[in-house]
Formats: structure tokens, C-alpha cells, sequence
């Protein structure tokens, strides 16, 4: 069965630094998002993209972030300036549709330090 | 707002006991809910989807959640639990709109005891 993929699992930085998620969707899904947990607290939504563009952000989602589908298989999460409380697990997911369940990477561990 | 609410922070069953995971969602109309586990080091699988057909929905697992409207609850249960079922669960609502959002409860850590 096809899935998402992360890449990397684990990814230490120096406050400050710049840091690139990177994740692979399903192959046809159409809707890519990206979530993230703090840990002990709840999964956050940050962004949905789609149709190249972004079509959601929530309030975290700020100048800070950014993201990209550079190659048509590829969706990367783009951190400039980490804090430390970017520590976080960072969830990749993608869908066929809007309304339609997502199907979620394993998620990549960022630690700040 | 929308919000989703699991009742309980930890749940410890012995195996081969019934699973309960009791899930509250607030919304002003009937949401699509689904259900996601999280074993370590994994990511979200999805169990199961309520969207409006049937109330009663079976998933992945021998898990099955029932759809309450007038509780405004959609509680997951197990006849019978097992070892690798320990994990953690998620209660999700979709957020209404065309992005797909989804809304997380806090989750719900399932102990299965031998």
C-alpha cells in the first residue's frame, strides 16, 4: 500500500538555523498538509496546500514557515530562524480530496537546541 | 468553534476486556469524525470515518465507533482488547471548508495489560 514518507526521522539544530522538512505524498493525492505536536499537547494543524498554492494556515503558520512542492513529488516544510519551541513533532499527510481521510507520514522529531 | 474532546487522558484495560474511548466533538452541524492510532515511533494510521451514511461505523482492527447526535459523542470500542492494540488514539473532526483541515482531541493512551 502506498504511503507517505519523512525524511529525516530525527533532526537536531542549533537555534537559529534554518531547517528543511521533507516529505513524499502519495503519488496521486491531490491535497498536502502539514501538522505538528508539541509534546504532551495536542496535533496542530499548520498548513494545507494545494494546486501549488497554500490554501490554509492557521495562526502558527507565521512568516517564519514555509513551504514548497519543488518537483512535483516532493513537499518540504521550510523553518527559518528555529526557536526552541519549534521542538516538535512535525506530521507530513496527504489526501485524494478536501473531504476524503488523510493518509499521515511517521512524522520527523525536530529538537532545538 | 469546532473542537473535539476525549474524555480521558489514559485508559488501561486488561487483555481481553472490553475498549472504551469516549470522544465529544462541538459543532453546529453533523461533522465528518474519524478516528487515528499512533503506535511509537509511527505515524497516524486511520481506524475509521463517520460521514453522515451509517452511525454505526466498523473499522480497521475489530474497532467500531457509533455516532451519537444527540450526545454529540462518538465513543471507540473493542469487544475484546489486545496486546497490540497499546497506542494512542485520536478522536479528529474535519473542519468544515474546502482545505481539509482536521481538528485533533487530545488523545487517549490505551494500556493493555496481560
Amino acid at each position: 500500500e502506498p504511503e507517505v514518507t519523512q525524511t529525516p526521522s530525527h533532526q537536531v539544530t542549533q537555534m537559529g538555523q534554518e531547517v528543511i522538512l521533507r516529505c513524499v505524498p502519495i503519488s496521486n493525492h491531490l491535497y498536502f498538509y502539514w501538522y505538528r505536536q508539541i509534546l504532551g499537547q495536542k496535533v496542530e494543524f499548520l498548513v494545507s496546500f494545494y494546486n501549488n498554492e497554500i490554501s490554509e494556515k492557521s495562526e502558527i503558520f507565521d512568516d517564519q514557515f514555509s513551504v514548497e512542492r519543488p518537483d512535483g513529488s516532493n513537499f518540504t516544510l521550510k523553518i527559518r530562524s528555529t526557536k526552541l519551541e519549534d521542538s516538535a513533532m512535525y506530521f507530513c499527510a496527504s489526501g485524494p480530496g478536501p473531504n476524503q481521510p488523510q493518509h499521515f507520514g511517521d512524522g520527523t522529531r525536530l529538537s532545538i537546541l | 468553534a469546532q473542537s473535539v474532546t476525549q474524555l480521558d487522558s489514559h485508559v488501561s484495560v486488561s487483555e481481553g476486556t472490553p475498549v472504551l474511548l469516549r470522544c465529544n466533538y462541538s459543532s453546529s452541524y453533523s461533522p465528518s469524525l474519524f478516528w487515528y492510532v499512533q503506535h511509537p515511533n509511527k505515524g497516524l494510521q486511520l481506524l475509521l470515518k463517520y460521514t453522515s451514511a451509517a452511525t454505526l461505523v466498523k473499522g480497521i482492527n475489530g474497532f467500531e465507533a457509533e455516532f451519537k447526535k444527540s450526545e454529540t459523542s462518538f465513543h471507540l470500542t473493542k469487544p475484546s482488547a489486545h496486546m497490540s492494540d497499546a497506542a494512542e488514539y485520536f478522536c479528529v473532526s474535519w473542519y468544515s471548508g474546502n482545505t481539509g483541515k482536521l481538528i485533533f482531541g487530545q488523545g487517549t493512551t490505551l494500556q493493555v495489560k496481560p
